[in-house]
C-alpha cells in the first residue's frame, strides 16, 4: 500500500520562482528520498534524508524532514523550464533486510518560461 | 552511482504474447528491484530479483505472470507473460547500492494492444 502522499498533485509556477512540493507518512521510516521522473522516464534521485536529520541541501534544492509530523517538504529556488517534471516522495521503512521504499502518489510540477 | 540500462525502451505487443525485459548495470550490486508504472500512477513493486534464487514477489504479483531471472549480479530480466491490455505500463529495473539509495534504468514503455 502507498504510504507517502504528496501534495499538491500539480503545480505551476513562472520561471525563477520557489516551488515547494510536500510529502506526508504514516509509520516509522528509517530515511525518506525524493525522486525526478521527466515524461514518463526513469527516475533520478534527488536527495536522501535519514531520520535523524531535519535539513539537507543540494544546489538549488533543500529538503526538511519532520517525524514528529511525519512528514517532509522540497523547496526547489530559483526554478528553470528544465525542472518541469514529477517528483515523488519515497519512504524506506524501519523494516528487516528487505528496506523496500514506499513510494508516494507525486506531483507534477510545471515551470513555465 | 549505479548506471543502467533496459532492452527495449518501448515495444507494442499483441494480447496473448509474452515480452522479456532486459536491464544490465554497470556494476555488480546486491538488490535490484522491478517496478511498473501506469500512465499518470506511481511506482508500484513488482518483485526484488534475487542472484541465485528466485525473485521475492509483492502481494498482486505471481511468477507465472512475471517469471524474473537473475543468472548474476549485474543482469536480471523481467517477462511479463500472456499481456492484456491491462498491462500497458512503464517497468522500471532498480538496483541499490551502499546507502539505501536507488538508481532506476530509463524504464521500458509497454503498449498492448
Amino acid at each position: 500500500s502507498q504510504q507517502g502522499e504528496e501534495d499538491p498533485q500539480a503545480l505551476s509556477i513562472q520561471e525563477g520562482e520557489n516551488a515547494t512540493m510536500n510529502c506526508s507518512y504514516k509509520t516509522s521510516i528509517n530515511n525518506l528520498q525524493w525522486y525526478r521522473q521527466n515524461s514518463g522516464r526513469g527516475l533520478v534521485h534527488l536527495i536522501l534524508i535519514r531520520s535523524n536529520e531535519r535539513e539537507k541541501h543540494s544546489g538549488r534544492l533543500r529538503v526538511t524532514l519532520d517525524t514528529s509530523k511525519k512528514s517532509s517538504s522540497l523547496l526547489i529556488t530559483a526554478s528553470r523550464a528544465a525542472d518541469t517534471a514529477s517528483y515523488f516522495c519515497a519512504t524506506g521503512l524501519n523494516a528487516g533486510n528487505n528496506r523496500k521504499l514506499i513510494w508516494g502518489l507525486g506531483t507534477s510540477l510545471a515551470v513555465n518560461p | 552511482s549505479a548506471v543502467i540500462s533496459q532492452k527495449p525502451s518501448r515495444d507494442i505487443c499483441q494480447r496473448g504474447t509474452s515480452l522479456t525485459i532486459q536491464c544490465q548495470v554497470d556494476s555488480q550490486v546486491t538488490m535490484m528491484f522491478w517496478y511498473r508504472q501506469q500512465p499518470g500512477q506511481s511506482l508500484t513493486l513488482i518483485a526484488t530479483a534475487n542472484q541465485g534464487s528466485e525473485a521475492t514477489y509483492e502481494s498482486g504479483f505471481v511468477i507465472d505472470k512475471f517469471p524474473i531471472s537473475r543468472p548474476n549480479l549485474t543482469f536480471s530480466t523481467l517477462t511479463v507473460s500472456n499481456m492484456s491490455p491491462e498491462d500497458s505500463s512503464i517497468y522500471l529495473c532498480s538496483v541499490r547500492e551502499v546507502g539505501d539509495t536507488q538508481y532506476f534504468g530509463p524504464g521500458t514503455r509497454l503498449t498492448v494492444l
